[in-house]
C-alpha cells in the first residue's frame, strides 16, 4: 500500500533528552518527505524536509535525513525542550497533488 | 505576511444543517486543500483544488462540497449527508503540488454538531 508509518505515542521525555521518533514509508518512486508539527489547537507547521536520498533537512535543532536503502526518514533532535511539546507528523509527497500523512506522535516534555 | 486564514475557529452545527468553513490566502498559491483530523488520527484528504474553477475529490468526499470561484478561496460545505462532521478540519495551499516546498496550513476550524 502507499502509507507513512509513525512510531506510537506518546513520547514523555525529560527537558534535555534526546528525541527519535521513527518515521518509515512504502516506497513508491521518489517522494519528497517532510516532518509537520503541530500545537495544541492549531494547524501543521512544516518543520523540515528533504526532496532526494541522502539529503538531511534540518530546523530548530531537529533533523532528518532520507534514507532510501531503509525506506525512512527519522526525526532526531539533541536536546528536547519543554516548548518542543507537540504532535509531530512524518509526510510523504507521492506525486501529482496528493501527500501522505502519518498518524502523528505526541511528544511531551518534562521540566 | 502571507498566509492561511481559517475561519471560524469554532463551529457548532445542528442536525440537519449545512455549514460553510471559509479558507483564505494570500500566497498567490495555485493548488489548496482540506483536510479532516479526528483524535489521534492522521490527516484525510476531503477535496483538493489545482486551479481556478476546477477542484477533485479526495479521500473521504462524500457529505461535502467546494467550490473555487477565486485564487485565494476555497470554502468547504459540509452538508447533512455526512453522518459524523464533528472534527477538526484544516485547509492549506501549495505551490506547484507541493513535492518542493510542502503545504502551508491554516489554524484550523473545530466543528462540533450539537
Amino acid at each position: 500500500g502507499n502509507s507513512v508509518t509513525q512510531m506510537e505515542g506518546p513520547v514523555t521525555l525529560s527537558e534535555e533528552a534526546f528525541l527519535t521518533i521513527n518515521c518509515t514509508y512504502t516506497a513508491t518512486g521518489y517522494p519528497s518527505l517532510f516532518w509537520y508539527v503541530q500545537y495544541p489547537g492549531e494547524g501543521l507547521q512544516l518543520l523540515l524536509k528533504a526532496t532526494k536520498a541522502d539529503d538531511k533537512g534540518s530546523n530548530k535543532g531537529f533533523e532528518a535525513t532520507y534514507r532510501k536503502e531503509t525506506t525512512s526518514f527519522h526525526l532526531e533532535k539533541g536536546s528536547v525542550q519543554v516548548s518542543d511539546s507537540a504532535v509531530y507528523f512524518c509526510a510523504k509527497h507521492t506525486g501529482g497533488f496528493k501527500t501522505i500523512f502519518g498518524a502523528g506522535t505526541r511528544l511531551f516534555v518534562k521540566a | 505576511d502571507g498566509g492561511i486564514t481559517q475561519s471560524p475557529k469554532y463551529l457548532f452545527r445542528k442536525e440537519g444543517q449545512n455549514v460553510t468553513l471559509s479558507c483564505e490566502q494570500n500566497l498567490n498559491h495555485d493548488a489548496m486543500y482540506w483536510y479532516r483530523q479526528d483524535p489521534g488520527q492522521g490527516l484525510r484528504l476531503i477535496y483538493y483544488s489545482q486551479i481556478v474553477n476546477d477542484f477533485q475529490k479526495g479521500d473521504i468526499a462524500e457529505g461535502y462540497s467546494v467550490s473555487r470561484e477565486k485564487k485565494e478561496s476555497f470554502p468547504l460545505t459540509v452538508t447533512s449527508a455526512q453522518k459524523n462532521p464533528t472534527a477538526f478540519y484544516l485547509c492549506a495551499s501549495s505551490t506547484g503540488q507541493g513535492e518542493a516546498y510542502g503545504y502551508t496550513f491554516g489554524s484550523g476550524t473545530r466543528l462540533t454538531v450539537v
